[in-house]
């Protein structure tokens, strides 16, 4: 299976803040890397796929980059909504594989 | 707008067979994968497995041999079968469509989840 580590598993930030989560696999997978948000008590929503195409109705202030094994998103001015944890995923292998998830907390 | 709504017991006993339907409104079931996605509580996602449209399956090998993903296209839904549950097969679990597009593929919509407990 191909491993996914995200980076770090929390942070803590402010509101206006820019914040980037780094997700790395286990061997390369192109750009088979999606990001999704998830709230507590509420299924992931998706982001971010293909490493950088954003969702429709996804706020331009997340980004996605990234390709080979180092993937990151961005989220340029973090608004109250944002936090959440963000769970990285490869679609590389038939096997799909989530990073650990990064919990965002307000400072 | 496409809609997945989870359905089955709450609490499965240790040993007995967890099963779970997807019930899909909004859209065909036609043409996307269809999958089921766990998350034990407080930690993160596992991959179960997915249905095609057309019948065809893939599952995760760690599931593999206990693990029974079906679809009925004349109900637009789609079936998770769980043998010899453990205490460890206790998490919420979603059914997700994965759509191929953009040479990718990612999972687009995903239902509300349900927590299934294995318990006595």
């Amino acid at each position: 299976d191909i491993q996914m580590t995200q980076s770090p598993s929390s942070l803590s930030a402010s509101v206006g803040d820019r914040v980037t989560v780094t997700c790395r696999a286990s061997q390369s997978i192109s750009s088979y890397l999606n990001w999704y948000q998830q709230k507590p008590g509420k299924a992931p929503k998706l982001l971010i796929y293909a490493a950088s195409s954003l969702q429709s109705g996804v706020p331009s202030r997340f980004s996605g980059s990234g390709s080979g094994t180092d993937f990151t998103l961005t989220i340029s001015s973090l608004q109250p909504e944002d936090f959440a944890t963000y769970y990285c995923q490869q679609s590389y292998s038939n096997i799909r594989t989530f990073g650990g998830g990064t919990k965002v907390e307000i400072k | 707008q496409v809609q997945l709504q989870e359905s089955g017991p709450g609490l499965v006993k240790p040993s007995e067979t967890l099963s779970l339907t997807c019930t899909v409104s909004g859209g065909s079931i036609s043409s996307y994968y269809w999958n089921w996605i766990r998350q034990p509580p407080g930690k993160g996602l596992e991959w179960i497995g997915y249905i095609y449209y057309s019948g065809n399956t893939n599952y995760n090998p760690s599931l593999k041999s206990r693990v029974t993903i079906s679809v009925d296209t004349s109900k637009n839904q789609f079936s998770l079968k769980l043998s010899s549950v453990t205490a460890a097969d206790t998490a919420v679990y979603y059914c997700a469509r994965m759509i191929a597009a953009a040479g990718t593929e990612y999972f687009d919509y995903w239902g509300q989840g349900t927590l299934v407990t294995v318990s006595s």
